[in-house]
């Protein structure tokens, strides 16, 4: 396996479920990434981790929780959800979280609908 | 309020020919800009990465030019193929911000 793996590929959950998207970069970076891919709309940057420890949180409402067990693996924990919440979730990794290192690698997304 | 804005609608090109795609943006000071390619439902593909001190970045059929005085960043494929339609999307770094900033994308489509 190589690059970034995401699953699972499509989720379908209803408000009241909990369920966790999974992320695997095999590349030896540093830094992860979670984003939400809506139609029409520029990627929103949900969070950063850079060497296991969170770096940033772009105000993501909490019923979305991410875990950075070690450097190549993220999860992001979903539990009562909103159907605005249905999106492409997109996981990225970079060699490092600063300027220079910041060519992004991305995993093919988890499509996400809640009912 | 800080934007960036490509074009919307999507571009549709005659195969061979030059396709420009183009990334304005306001209120930053960028460092970085970069290009990214976006086939559907896959993520993603990093394609150019160009300086705010340099004026042109060239890969294969690709060029890359970035203005900080226009606020733009134009992206051209030369000699292009139906296999060159996808999602163009443009992102920026700044000095002071390590989080890519993007664009909505500009969706090419090359005509055999």
């Amino acid at each position: 396996e190589t690059g970034v793996t995401q699953t699972p590929r499509h989720l379908v959950m209803g408000m009241t479920n909990k369920k966790s998207l999974k992320c695997e970069q095999h590349l030896g970076h540093n830094a992860m990434y979670w984003y939400k891919q809506s139609a029409k709309k520029p990627l929103e940057l949900m969070f950063v981790y850079s060497l296991e420890e969170r770096v940033e949180n772009n105000s993501v409402p909490s019923r979305f929780s991410p875990e950075c067990p070690n450097s190549s693996h993220l999860f992001l924990h979903l539990h009562t959800l909103q159907p605005e919440d249905s999106a492409l979730y997109l996981c990225a990794s970079s060699q490092g979280a600063s300027a220079e290192d910041n060519e992004q690698f991305f995993g093919p997304g988890t499509r996400l609908t809640v009912l | 309020s800080q934007k960036i804005e490509q074009n919307s609608e999507a571009l549709n090109i005659q195969e061979g020919k030059t396709a420009t795609l183009t990334c304005n943006y306001t209120n930053y000071s960028p460092a970085y800009l970069q290009w990214y390619r976006q086939d559907p439902g896959r993520g993603p593909v990093f394609l150019l990465l160009i300086r705010e001190n340099e004026k042109e970045k060239r890969k294969e059929r690709l060029k890359v030019t970035f203005d900080t005085t226009l606020k733009q960043s134009l992206f051209h494929i030369t000699a292009s193929q139906p296999a060159d339609s996808a999602t163009y999307l443009c992102a920026l770094l700044t000095d002071s911000n390590y989080q890519l900033i993007w664009g909505a994308g500009t969706k090419l489509i090359i005509k055999p």
